[in-house]
């Protein structure tokens, strides 16, 4: 059973780059038929689509993050990861990662990690 | 892109029905049929409801199902259970592999 688990630092400070891992397991990151993805919530508030990432490297990034936002994929470490530039206390949210197949639907996601941006 | 506009709230007693509107424009929820509901509960990861406007994944009950008509999505749960009370997201395919979400709706079984 597939299984997504992001890791990563849970405080980061303000203008610093935030970097987080997501980590997959019964299953191979490298096949074609998925896109892989992160998505944030901060507290109290709603999902907001980040961007998303294909084995191959071919990065689909928010429009309104997609300056800050770099991904990347390892897939001899079955991982990708986020980095978010410059972050602020804007930033401060939940991140999941999660799979999607190309109907759109996400459909296996992480559990999700607290990332606070604060001096 | 801007998000999908959800209303903030609904609700229903126990084996009533509840319909949640997604409404977009013609460049996202009304350009395709790639339109995704997904169920939170508090505290957890967001749980894929179902996909492709009107598909259901394995497992979820037949009591969630999706329609669409112009640039607005619908998801209905019949038969309202104490377990359905969760927050209720849409999401919606808006062009050039780029996805967009609703604002979200919680729904209260009362």
């Amino acid at each position: 059973q597939l299984q997504l688990q992001e890791s990563g630092p849970g405080l980061v400070k303000p203008s610093e780059t935030l970097s987080l891992t997501c980590t997959v397991s019964g299953g191979s990151i490298s096949s074609n038929k998925y896109y892989w993805g992160w998505i944030r919530q901060p507290p109290g508030k709603g999902l907001e689509w980040i961007g998303s990432i294909y084995f191959s490297g071919i990065t689909y990034h928010n429009p309104s993050l997609k300056s800050r936002v770099t991904m990347f994929v390892d897939t001899s470490k079955n991982q990708f990861s986020l980095e978010v530039s410059s972050v602020t206390a804007a930033d401060t949210a939940v991140y999941y990662c999660a799979r999607r197949p190309p109907s759109g639907g996400m459909d296996v996601w992480g559990q999700g990690t607290t990332v606070t941006v604060s001096s | 892109q801007s998000a999908l506009t959800q209303p903030p709230s609904a609700s229903g007693s126990p084996g009533q029905s509840v319909t949640i509107s997604c409404t977009g424009t013609s460049s996202d929820v009304g350009g395709d049929n790639f339109v995704s509901w997904y169920q939170q509960h508090p505290g957890k990861a967001p749980k894929l409801m179902i996909y492709e406007v009107r598909k259901r994944p394995s497992g979820v009950p037949d009591r969630f199902s999706g329609s669409k008509s112009g640039n607005t999505a619908s998801l209905t749960v019949s038969g309202l259970q104490a377990e359905d009370e969760a927050d209720y997201y849409c999401c919606s395919y808006a062009g050039n592999n780029i996805f967009v979400f609703g604002t979200g709706t919680k729904v209260t079984v009362l």
